[in-house]
């Protein structure tokens, strides 16, 4: 079954400390993968996105990056959290009709 | 850039009431999308629209999208509490940018 796996749930992490985010996705190959964040007051905003291993596309300029070390796997990363990079990130999957969205990872930086 | 203004921000309707949720785009729409968010959840993919004038339906929500392409709407029929949440569009990016753009969502709360 095609299925799209996103860890931690939650995470508070402390000002200046590195940040690690994983998506796999389960049942396909070569998927585009995609990196969201929900902020509040400011809706839900595309940050990366990938169309194959090694290919990252950035949307925004930012305090973090994104890889794809593997087909099914997207990290999402920085190396030194500031206060505003707290949100809810959500890792997607573009798999017809639309795209299929992982359970989220809710980040405090604190 | 592409910008997608959601209406009303917020509504609170009794149970067993209709409702509908407006979608404009500030360009014309080539893939419109709706989701459901379960506060502090991921999303469910509800509906995709593409062609001016198109309609679906999915259980008691319809999803219209107009016949210029640049604003949809979704209609709840009989709301139960189950459909509370907060309803998302997102927009195709278009122009050989990938991923989808999102209005910043209605939040829906069901009276009983």
């Amino acid at each position: 079954s095609q299925t799209i796996h996103q860890w931690p749930a939650t995470l508070v992490q402390p000002v200046g400390s590195p940040l690690s985010l994983e998506c796999t996705v389960e049942g396909t190959s070569n998927p585009n993968l995609y990196w969201y964040r929900q902020a509040a007051g400011r809706g839900l905003q595309l940050l990366f996105y990938s169309v194959g291993i090694g290919q990252i596309s950035s949307e925004v300029p930012q305090n973090l990056s994104a890889s794809r070390p593997q087909d099914r796997q997207f990290i999402l990363s920085s190396k030194k959290l500031l206060l505003s990079d707290s949100g809810f990130y959500l890792c997607a999957w573009k798999i017809f009709p639309g795209y299929t969205f992982g359970s989220g990872t809710r980040l405090t930086v604190v | 850039s592409q910008e997608l203004e959601q209406s009303p921000q917020s509504l609170i309707v009794q149970e067993g009431k209709n409702l509908t949720i407006n979608c404009t785009s500030s360009k014309t729409l080539y893939g419109l999308y709706w989701y459901k968010q379960k506060y502090g959840e991921g999303l469910i993919f509800l509906m995709m629209l593409q062609k001016g004038g198109e309609e679906k339906s999915h259980e008691k929500i319809t999803a219209k999208l107009d016949e210029k392409k640049q604003q949809s709407s979704l209609h709840i029929t009989a709301s139960q509490p189950s459909h509370a949440g907060i309803y998302l569009c997102g927009a195709d990016k278009g122009g050989g940018a990938d991923g989808l753009t999102f209005g910043k969502g209605t939040h829906l709360i069901i009276q009983p």
